[in-house]
């Protein structure tokens, strides 16, 4: 079965400390995205990536990093400097514009 | 950028009544406009989308209205049942490395 694996499903952060994020997809997409997922707004951008070794931010980056190393994996490492970063992260790959979406990486900061 | 907007935020309807939730957008160069469903702690998933040659899309007890001239796109659901109790996305993008802007979701309910 072809899809976009998100681990862990729940991850829980310490003040100062960097966490990454894996995402893993089998369905052969050029494209992957990170977005997070804030109660009541929506989806917003983090970062993309249309190629391997090619990564462009979105709409909210500062903070977090990516890598493109290999066309199956877009790990999102989330940084101490992100000052708010308690959320639901969902990766999601494309093809032509159609989006698969994994089931989400829900990060609390404790 | 983009900018999209949703409403209603929140939708209760009686069991096989209509839900309709609306979308606007703000970037006339835009020509492609999906929606999502997203159930609870789970990712969305894409249930119909629409592209700006077409007014409208049906499949099943769904369908999707496009008006170019006024920025705005509508979901239709008919018939609800208590499985279509969901958040509700709808999206959009004018091909720019297919980035889609959401609209904040809607979180429909259906009563029993």
């Amino acid at each position: 079965d072809g899809g976009i694996t998100q681990s862990p499903k729940y991850l829980f952060r310490k003040e100062g400390q960097n966490v990454t994020l894996s995402c893993e997809q089998n369905l052969n997409h050029d494209a992957m995205y990170w977005y997070r997922q804030d109660p009541g707004q929506g989806l917003r951008l983090i970062y993309y990536s249309q190629i391997v070794n090619d990564f462009q931010k979105g709409d909210i980056a500062e903070g977090y990093s990516v890598s493109r190393e290999k066309k199956e994996s877009f790990p999102l490492t989330v940084t101490s400097a992100q000052k708010n970063p308690t959320a639901f992260y969902l990766c999601a790959s494309s093809i032509y514009g159609s989006y698969t979406f994994g089931s989400g990486t829900r990060l609390t900061v404790v | 950028g983009e900018n999209v907007e949703q409403h209603p935020s929140t939708l209760s309807v009686q069991e096989g009544d209509s839900a309709v939730i609306k979308c606007t957008y703000s970037d006339s160069a835009s020509n492609y406009f999906p929606w999502y469903k997203q159930e609870l702690g789970k990712g969305p998933q894409l249930i119909i989308d629409i592209r700006s040659n077409v007014g409208e899309k049906k499949d099943q007890r769904i369908a999707v209205t496009l008006n170019k001239t006024a920025k705005h796109f509508s979901l239709h659901i008919t018939e609800t049942q208590p499985e279509d109790s969901a958040v509700y996305f709808c999206a959009a993008t004018k091909g720019e490395l297919y980035k889609l802007s959401f609209g904040a979701g809607t979180t429909v309910t259906v009563r029993a």
